[in-house]
């Protein structure tokens, strides 16, 4: 079974500048997650979908960060215009079923360092 | 709101046990566990849900005592894969449909030697 994908690996920008993430769930999977985690910090949930909808963006930056699910697979993560705290791995999870007690399955992340 | 872990880290000789612990202030229905090796993504353990279960697998075990909200990580006879960080996740009941809200502690970064 094909894992949680995401990309790119690594990414560098400056202050101020743009940049967006990818992720490609497990198959079939219904729930998206993405999380921020700051070095030496556990995983913070930015935003979660159902399919296509968002279910919790509680914690998601809304004056600078997007986030989209189009057709209930593929999500995209935006920054615009990026900080220096937000650099940090930006990870990407899915589980099966949209309901409490389901496992995560976590992509291996795109590292982001804001110059 | 977060989960506490403890302790923070922890160094072990290979063969030696440990025990970490997570303990929330809220009422939980279920408590995750995760291994991240550095670089790498979390990889799940093991969940357990309201009851007082305790699971295993392999030389890894947790019980939840959801009256105290805690939770408690086993290792024992610890190996050097054993070697990462170690994330405990609680979540509320949300309903059937509503999903699961998963808040991770700080971590606790766990060291096995030769």
């Amino acid at each position: 079974e094909a894992g949680v994908a995401q990309s790119p690996r690594y990414k560098i920008i400056e202050k101020r500048q743009s940049v967006a993430f990818w992720c490609n769930p497990i198959s079939g999977h219904a729930t998206l997650y993405w999380y921020q985690q700051i070095l030496g910090q556990g995983p913070k949930l930015l935003i979660q979908f159902q399919n296509n909808g968002v279910v919790d963006d509680s914690q998601l930056p809304k004056d600078r960060f997007s986030a989209e699910r189009l057709k209930g697979v593929d999500s995209t993560l935006k920054i615009q215009p990026a900080k220096l705290e937000d650099s940090a791995v930006y990870l990407c999870a899915s589980s099966s079923r949209h309901q409490s007690g389901e496992k995560l399955f976590f992509g291996s992340g795109t590292q982001l360092s804001v110059l | 709101q977060q989960p506490v872990q403890s302790p923070q880290a922890v160094i072990l000789r290979e063969g030696e046990d440990a025990v970490i612990n997570c303990s929330s202030s809220k009422a939980l229905y279920s408590v995750h566990w995760y291994r991240q090796k550095h670089g790498e993504a979390p990889v799940f353990l093991m969940i357990l849900l309201k009851g007082g279960e305790q699971k295993g697998h392999e030389k890894i075990s947790a019980s939840f005592n959801e009256k105290k909200q805690q939770s408690s990580l086993y290792l024992t006879a610890s190996q050097l894969s054993y070697s990462g960080t170690y994330f405990c996740g609680t979540e509320g009941y949300m309903g059937e449909t509503s999903g699961s809200r998963l808040t991770f502690g700080e971590g606790t970064q766990l060291t096995v030697n030769p």
